[in-house]
Parts: C-alpha cells; sequence; structure tokens
C-alpha cells in the first residue's frame, strides 16, 4: 500500500524560509503533489512532481528524489497568510486516486 | 462560475440515522472523490468514481456509500453502521490523468449527537 511520512508541526517567523519533508513508500509512483489548507477550508493544489529535481513556483517550491522516496516543499518569504497545513500525496496502486499525508501544521509568527 | 458545491456546510443528525451528504461539479470533470478528515488524520480516501455509475472503495468505505448516477454529481450516505461519523468531509473532482489536480469542495463538518 502507501504510506507517507512528514513532520506534524513546523514553526518560523516571516521572511523566513521553511522546509517541509516527506517520505513515501507506494507500490507504483505516478509523482508527488502538495496541497495547502486553511483552517477549515478547502484544500487547494500547490505542485506536482513526476521527475526528479526542483519545480520553482513564485515563493513556493518543490522537490523530488525518486530514487530516495523523498521530497520536500520549500517556502521562501513567509508571510503570515502562509499559516495553514501542508499535504503531500501520491496516487494509489491504480493511480486513480490520491493518498495523503496526515499534513504539517505550519505556523508563522511576526 | 466553474467549481465544486457542497451542502450543506454543517450537518447534525442523531445518532442511528443515515444522512447524505451531496457534491455537485460543474468542470466536466469524470473522477470523483470522498474523503474524511479528521484532526491530526490527514485526508482519508472514502470512495472514488472515475465513471458514471462506477465508482471504488478506498482505505475507509466501511459504514458509507455512495452513488454516480450523473457526471455532474456524487452524493455520500453516512450510515448508521458508520462507527464515528461525526467528522469534516470533503468531496473533490479532477481530469483524467495522474498529473491533473484535484479540487476540493468547501465540505461539509458533520456531527452526530
Amino acid at each position: 500500500g502507501q504510506s507517507l511520512e512528514q513532520p506534524s508541526e513546523v514553526t518560523a517567523v516571516e521572511g523566513a524560509i521553511v522546509q517541509i519533508n516527506c517520505t513515501y513508500q507506494t507500490s507504483g509512483f505516478y509523482g508527488l503533489s502538495w496541497y495547502q489548507q486553511h483552517d477549515g477550508g478547502a484544500p487547494t493544489f500547490l505542485s506536482y512532481n513526476a521527475l526528479d529535481g526542483l519545480e520553482e513556483t513564485g515563493r513556493f517550491s518543490s522537490f523530488l528524489s525518486r530514487s530516495d522516496s523523498y521530497g520536500y516543499l520549500l517556502l521562501q518569504e513567509l508571510q503570515m497568510k502562509d499559516s495553514a497545513s501542508y499535504f503531500c500525496a501520491v496516487r494509489n496502486q491504480a493511480g486513480t486516486a490520491l493518498i495523503f499525508g496526515k499534513g504539517t501544521t505550519l505556523s508563522v509568527s511576526s | 462560475d466553474g467549481g465544486i458545491t457542497q451542502s450543506p456546510k454543517y450537518l447534525f443528525r442523531k445518532e442511528g440515522q443515515n444522512v447524505t451528504l451531496s457534491c455537485e461539479q460543474n468542470l466536466n470533470h469524470d473522477a470523483m472523490y470522498w474523503y474524511r478528515q479528521d484532526p491530526g488524520q490527514g485526508l482519508r480516501l472514502i470512495y472514488y468514481s472515475q465513471i458514471v455509475n462506477d465508482f471504488q472503495k478506498g482505505d475507509i468505505a466501511e459504514g458509507y456509500s455512495v452513488s454516480r448516477e450523473k457526471k455532474e454529481s456524487f452524493p455520500l450516505t453516512v450510515t448508521s453502521a458508520q462507527k464515528n461519523p461525526t467528522a469534516f468531509y470533503l468531496c473533490a473532482s479532477s481530469s483524467w490523468g495522474p498529473e491533473n489536480e484535484q479540487f476540493f469542495g468547501p465540505g461539509t463538518r458533520l456531527t452526530v449527537l
């Protein structure tokens, strides 16, 4: 089956850089995705990595190493609005649905 | 506006009653999904459907049922057999392909008294 491990909590101050790690075990790999969810809201898509390397989208970047079954989400120039939960996700064995990690709660303080 | 709607946002039911949560999308997506979220548990997959009139169980399907009679709609019934139904329920949809993101609805918070 699929399983994902990510830290439960991370804290940082405004303007800092934070990295949220994710390790996964899958029986079939279709890529690693990241989602953001503000408290009480709907998760929203941040990034998707199918190949090794770094993908950059504004202040957020995502990295994948398939040989290490590892990825991370890098958030730069942190803002208060970045306080949220961040989930890494992989596809199920059939590739038909996303399986999510338990999430990392990021708290940004001033 | 394209998107996913879930209603109601808050739902209260007495123990032993079945309850149906609605999910409608106008994104023309083929695939739809139901997730359950509990504090500290992340999102857990209940059921998903790739096409009309077909659906598959996720990791925690026991005590739940679904139907997919229309492409736009994927209602979830929480039955009395679900031992701990109080949770936040999220519906999502996507196009075909592993690279395609899943779009989520605003969720329904179900409380069973």
